[in-house]
């Protein structure tokens, strides 16, 4: 069971469609970050919200906008998204971001750009 | 910037056999976290590691923190076909900087 959920899970969008992702967590965590997933890369750090404040951008294109309107929730609005930007995208939450360690994922986005 | 260096990449093996999978930095991390994904879903968090030299166990899971704090190991005794899945090895290096992700190895369990 996991205290992190992400909808949708599956998106199709076209190159010149806006969409957004939601990503809720239901642990008290107070930060709260997006990651994208490409095949046979590492995970790659995308932004850092702590206590709705975003503390870190990874520079990631401006095509990406997050928006942290609360501590338990996080979107990641998308527009003019190229092909290259299909990839699974992956919230996760931690208690607050100035601590070690655990982050506690949700079960991602698989998004495809056509 | 920053890479883990996790191996092997990818291993087949059959049920009830025991698999070794490790991750190594050439910085010191202070942190080692392993985790584990299910095709479709999220990494889930399996094992955290705060201390040099820390051996901990999740059941069949087996992690320990390297004495050198630069690599961390994942051991998994009796495999069983759920064991299937994507392991990837997290590093931090200090209290409040972003975690470092290993490619991942990816483990098939034949039956």
């Amino acid at each position: 069971e996991t205290g992190v959920t992400q909808t949708p899970r599956h998106l199709v969008m076209g190159m010149t469609n806006k969409k957004s992702l939601k990503c809720e967590q239901h642990l008290g965590h107070n930060a709260m970050y997006w990651y994208k997933q490409s095949a046979k890369k590492p995970l790659e750090l995308m932004f850092v919200y702590n206590f709705k404040e975003q503390t870190e951008n990874n520079s990631v294109p401006s095509r990406f906008s997050p928006e942290c309107p609360n501590s338990s929730h996080l979107f990641l609005h998308l527009h003019t998204l190229q092909p290259e930007d299909s990839a699974l995208y992956l919230c996760a939450s931690r208690p607050f971001s100035g601590g070690a360690g655990e982050q506690y994922f949700g079960p991602g986005t698989r998004l495809t750009v056509t | 910037g920053q890479q883990l260096n996790q191996s092997p990449q990818s291993m087949f093996i059959q049920e009830g056999e025991d698999v070794s999978m490790n991750c190594t930095s050439s910085s010191i991390f202070n942190t080692w976290l392993w985790y584990k994904q299910d095709p479709g879903e999220g990494p889930v968090l399996l094992i955290a590691l705060y201390k040099a030299g820390e051996l901990t166990s999740n059941g069949r899971l087996t992690a320990q923190f390297g004495i050198t704090r630069k690599d961390s190991f994942l051991n998994i005794s009796a495999s069983i076909p759920s064991d299937v899945g994507i392991y990837f090895c997290a590093g931090q290096r200090q209290a409040g900087t972003a975690l470092i992700f290993g490619k991942g190895t990816t483990l098939s369990v034949s039956s």
